[in-house]
């Protein structure tokens, strides 16, 4: 049971280039989420879905964007990378709705935009 | 200890000694909490939950307390262990978050287990 998987582990990029962390889990989880986790601060929310054909915008959302392919896959794409979203990114999953608020997350994207 | 900020606080603690984590929580209505451990390059790995309708819930080796008058919440590891070194994270599901369970991250404590 692999839980969530994220792709790929490191990524260096120049200023304006684009590109898509890829996630999926195979625990059947019907919510998904991505933060990013800068140095001295806590996990901070970019984009969740809810359930599968649903995306909304959490905390940091611009210069993101997501789509949930499918109700295992939720991809996040950087459009035209900043050096200010060098970060960590986690995707993670829930099962989701009421009683069901635990996350588990993947080994996370190493991102470092010159 | 942890509260909403810029700091990442460190606690040392000599192996085999109990460790307190602390975290202060900013929203009275928030109904669950939950304590992450992260490890260096690892992603957040779930410890131990609690609901507000309970003031204490213990896991093996780890209890989490919840003071809901001053808004604090507390993760104590017994017999501390090396491999216990990590950053720790509290987090409050958002209270106006419903069914969507999104949870709002303190910044973390580093734990440090001294041999």
């Amino acid at each position: 049971n692999a839980g969530v998987t994220q792709t790929p582990k490191f990524q260096v990029l120049k200023t304006g280039q684009s590109m898509t962390l890829q996630c999926a889990q195979d625990m059947n989880h019907n919510s998904m989420y991505w933060y990013r986790q800068d140095p001295g601060m806590g996990l901070r929310l970019i984009y969740y879905s809810a359930s599968e054909g649903t995306t909304d915008k959490g905390e940091v959302p611009n210069g993101y964007n997501v789509s949930r392919l499918n109700k295992r896959e939720f991809s996040l794409r950087l459009e035209s990378a900043a050096p200010s979203q060098t970060s960590v990114y986690f995707c993670a999953s829930s099962a989701g709705g009421a009683g069901n608020e635990k996350l588990f997350f993947g080994s996370g994207t190493q991102l470092s935009v010159l | 200890g942890e509260s909403v900020g810029l700091h990442l606080p460190t606690l040392s603690v000599q192996e085999g000694d109990n460790s307190i984590i602390n975290c202060a929580y900013s929203n009275s209505a928030s109904d669950y909490f939950i304590w992450y451990k992260q490890e260096s390059g690892k992603g957040p790995q779930f410890i131990i939950d609690i609901r507000s309708n309970m003031d204490k819930r213990q896991g093996q080796r780890v209890t989490v307390l919840l003071n809901k008058t001053v808004k604090h919440l507390s993760l104590q590891i017994a017999a501390t262990q090396p491999g216990d070194s990590a950053v720790y994270f509290c987090a409050e599901k958002a209270p106006w978050s419903g069914a969507t369970n999104k949870l709002i991250f303190g910044t973390g404590t580093l734990l440090a287990v001294q041999p």
